[in-house]
């Protein structure tokens, strides 16, 4: 499978633990984008990265909220003492703006119920 | 800020029929539009992209349309297939993709 991969898919933590996923993205896509969705709602940009550089943060990306891509492969998100809002579909999508299909491909996205 | 939006949330339409999905965005800046198809607990599909030096752009069974005057995506799937039921939203890429809300496609068997 070469699309963008996520891990895990399901993650259900307690109230103040701190969560980590993983996004793997398509290997010829130098971009790479996390967004956030809520239930009904389209998805909301929260940074991205072209190679290692991380270009832009969204607002909604608080100090609680990191986000890596050390090599310029693959990324991790980080939420530490998470909270009860952050429960939400976190999607990982990846794209090149070179290529023919200049389009951001997404993952499945990682659920994340903080109970 | 900027964003892109929809005018209808929800679409309901028989079987058999043709399916039209509208959007308006309000970055003049963007230059390249994409409409995605989403399922339940599934992240967005990729359906079909367009540039804006273009007004139309056909794939298998889809269309899209770009008017730059008003700002306006619309989204039209021919022969619309029960499979065809799912969220669709309309995405303006300048530098990231920023989506609108949604329009929820519901085919009538």
């Amino acid at each position: 499978d070469t699309g963008v991969s996520q891990n895990p898919r399901h993650k259900i933590t307690k109230r103040g633990q701190n969560v980590t996923f993983r996004c793997d993205p398509i290997s010829e896509h130098n971009r790479l984008y996390w967004y956030r969705q809520t239930l009904g709602q389209g998805p909301e940009f929260l940074t991205y990265f072209q190679n290692e550089a991380q270009l832009e943060k969204s607002r909604l990306l608080s100090d609680r909220f990191s986000a890596e891509r050390p090599k310029g492969s693959f990324s991790t998100l980080e939420i530490q003492r998470t909270e009860q809002g952050d429960s939400a579909m976190y999607l990982c999508a990846s794209s090149h703006p070179a290529l023919e299909v200049r389009a951001a491909f997404f993952g499945q996205g990682t659920r994340l119920t903080v109970v | 800020g900027e964003s892109v939006g929809l005018h209808l949330p929800t679409l309901s339409v028989q079987e058999g029929d043709n399916s039209i999905i509208n959007c308006a965005y309000s970055n003049s800046a963007s230059d390249y539009f994409i409409w995605y198809k989403q399922e339940s607990g599934k992240g967005p599909q990729f359906i079909i992209d367009i540039r804006s030096n273009m007004d139309k752009r056909q794939g298998q069974r889809v269309t899209v349309l770009l008017n730059k005057t008003v700002k306006h995506l619309s989204l039209q799937i021919a022969a619309t297939q029960p499979g065809d039921s799912a969220v669709y939203f309309c995405a303006e890429t300048y530098d990231k993709v920023i989506f609108g809300p949604g329009t929820s496609l519901s085919v009538i068997p």
